[in-house]
């Protein structure tokens, strides 16, 4: 199947900024998502960004997308403490098969 | 509120034992999706359901099965076919497209 990769850790000083990416490889997805994981607990969809768009943001947030790579990335301005969880990076193959990347586990340290 | 809702949040199963999770959702959504998660892997699809009385594997359905009698409810059952079925299950639901709603998880453990 098409895959979704990211890397598993990102550690961060409390303040800075976080960028987490994405790469994928399927080029006919509509939306490309950002969900975040708190520990114990379900996924929540943090962003999302239309194909056809290079950029959004949405306060702390900036997500850019790069196509031509099949590249994306969630940028994290003034980092806290409760920015730490996991962030997956998904992107809809077809309606019913949303593929996920592996999380990436952000550390945020005061 | 709307949501949905997984029970049991912690689950202990001996070997060779059948175990049942529930989800049920007041969306009113027509998608269900039960996902499981692995400690360092994305999460995988086990099942998912478009429409009441009709579901499809995803792509590790080997030694689990679900039921979708109500628009509310997909539970799944992991059966004793399931080698390694301790891991964290996710229920979710959409529309059919876009967001999926994510449930806050069971996790199952093999004794």
């Amino acid at each position: 199947g098409e895959d979704v990769e990211q890397s598993l850790f990102l550690s961060v000083r409390e303040g800075d900024s976080s960028v987490i990416n994405c790469t994928y490889t399927d080029s006919s997805s509509t939306y490309l998502y950002w969900y975040k994981q708190e520990p114990g607990a379900g996924l929540q969809l943090l962003t999302y960004i239309f194909s056809n768009m290079d950029m959004k943001q949405d306060q702390r947030l900036t997500v850019l997308l790069n196509k031509k790579d099949k590249h994306l990335s969630l940028r994290i301005a003034d980092t806290q403490t409760g920015d730490s969880a996991i962030y997956f990076c998904a992107d809809d193959v077809n309606n019913n098969d949303m593929r996920f990347g592996a999380g990436t586990r952000l550390t945020v340290k005061p | 509120d709307g949501g949905i809702t997984q029970s049991p949040k912690y689950l202990f199963r001996k070997e060779g034992q059948n175990v049942t999770l529930s989800c049920e959702q007041n969306l009113n959504h027509d998608a269900m999706y039960w996902y499981r998660q692995d400690p360092g892997q994305g999460l995988r699809l086990i099942y998912y359901s478009q429409i009441v009385n009709d579901f499809q594997k995803g792509d590790i359905a080997e030694g689990y099965s679900v039921s979708r009698e109500k628009k509310e409810s997909f539970p799944l059952t992991v059966t004793s076919a399931q080698k390694n079925p301790t891991a964290f299950y996710l229920c979710a639901s959409n529309r059919g497209s876009g967001e999926l709603f994510f449930g806050e998880g069971s996790r199952l453990t093999v004794l």
